[in-house]
Parts: C-alpha cells; sequence; structure tokens
C-alpha cells in the first residue's frame, strides 16, 4: 500500500448505528488530518492531529470522536449521527501539522451516508 | 476572516481547448499561502501548487499554469490544451502563516469536464 488508504470507501448508517472510519498514511508523516466535504460547500477541517497529539478541533459536535494511535493510523468514530452528516470524509497527512502543514496528501474518502 | 471564491461551479470546454479557472480571496494576513488541489473522480484531492504571498511571479509547470495578482487577490489556474484526464474537481486554498490559528480555507471548487 501506498499514499494515504480509507477504509470502508462507502459506509450506510442509521442515526442509532455507532461506526468508525479508518485512516492509514504509509508516507512517513507525523501530522493526520479529518476533513468534511458536503455538496457545494468547502472542504472543512475538522481534526488536526501531530505527532498523535490533537492540536485542533474545529468546533466538531461530540458525536465525532477521533483517535489517533500512532502516527499513521487515525480513527473517526461516529454515533448517534444525523441526516446532515453525510458528506464525504476525507483523511490527509502532513509531514509536520506546524513546520510544513501545507503539503497535504488526501486519502480518497469515505462517502457517508446516514438514514 | 478568510474567504475563498470560486465563481465557476462547473466549467465544460472540449479537449484541446484552453481553459482558466479563477479565484479570488479574501484575507487581512499580510502574508498567507495560496494553493491549488485536484479531486479527480477516485476522490483524493492532488496538491497541485503552494504559492507564497511574497512571490508574484507567475509560474508554469508543463501545461499548468498559475497567475498571481495581489492587486485584485485573484489566483487563476489556467491549462493548456486541455486533456480528457484533466477532468476533475479543483480547489483553491488559502491560508495563513502560522497553521495552528490559521486554518486552510477552501472555496467550493470549480467541477471542470473536458469534452472529447
Amino acid at each position: 500500500e501506498t499514499g494515504v488508504t480509507q477504509t470502508p470507501r462507502h459506509l450506510v448508517m442509521g442515526m442509532t448505528n455507532k461506526k468508525s472510519l479508518k485512516c492509514e498514511q504509509h508516507l512517513g508523516h507525523n501530522a493526520m488530518y479529518w476533513y468534511k466535504q458536503s455538496a457545494k460547500k468547502p472542504l472543512e477541517l475538522m481534526f488536526v492531529y501531530n505527532f498523535k497529539e490533537q492540536t485542533e478541533n474545529n468546533s466538531v459536535p461530540s458525536r465525532f470522536s477521533p483517535e489517533c494511535p500512532n502516527s499513521s493510523h487515525l480513527f473517526l468514530h461516529l454515533h448517534t449521527l444525523q441526516p446532515e452528516d453525510s458528506a464525504l470524509y476525507l483523511c490527509a497527512s502532513s509531514q509536520d501539522a506546524l513546520a510544513d502543514p501545507y503539503e497535504q496528501y488526501f486519502g480518497p474518502g469515505t462517502r457517508l451516508t446516514v438514514t | 476572516a478568510q474567504k475563498v471564491t470560486q465563481a465557476q461551479t462547473e466549467i465544460s470546454v472540449v479537449e484541446k481547448e484552453d481553459v482558466t479557472l479563477d479565484c479570488v480571496y479574501e484575507t487581512r494576513d499580510t502574508t498567507y499561502y495560496l494553493f491549488w488541489y485536484k479531486q479527480p473522480p477516485s476522490g483524493e484531492l492532488v496538491f497541485l501548487i503552494r504559492r507564497n504571498s511574497f512571490d508574484e511571479q507567475n509560474e508554469i509547470s508543463g501545461r499548468y499554469s498559475w497567475n498571481f495578482q495581489k492587486s485584485t487577490s485573484s489566483f487563476n489556474f489556467t491549462i493548456t490544451a486541455s486533456q480528457v484526464v484533466d477532468s476533475a474537481v479543483y480547489f483553491c486554498a488559502l491560508s495563513g502563516i502560522n497553521f495552528g490559528n490559521e486554518k486552510l480555507t477552501f472555496g467550493t471548487g470549480t467541477r471542470l469536464t473536458i469534452i472529447p
């Protein structure tokens, strides 16, 4: 595997379900990011982890819970979501979120549908 | 507050035509970075370019060129001799220097379709 991978690629869940999105980067980077991409809206940064420490939480509702066990893996735990949470969730990584956050490498995303 | 506007929601051109994607930004920072990303149908965003606000020189990379004009707060992207593989959604983005405080702000994207 190379680059940034995300699983699953598609997920349909009910509002009472609990699920997790997984992201893995094979680039030796130290920073990882979660973004939400909704139709006709700008990409929204949700969370930033730098060297496994969360450095940014962009006012994301608590029904989204990130976890970064190591620099290569990032999870987004989902519970009691709302239909408006349906979106493409993109994971990205970069060498260092503070020193050089700009050249981010993105995964293919997880298309989430909440019913 | 930062804002990026990509007024063109969708553009279609015939293959081999040139096409320019517009990007206008707003920021109070005197120093900032501008970016373009490409999102092909597969979903992942591909980094294309980063431009420092100090550097107003235009940049060319193969068929791609970028025109940065600070006076009009624009950072336009031109593809010459377009190809079907250029079909994608293109995002312009802006960031202040201190990433922790000034996160990457994206535009809404322009969907480019190249017609064979």
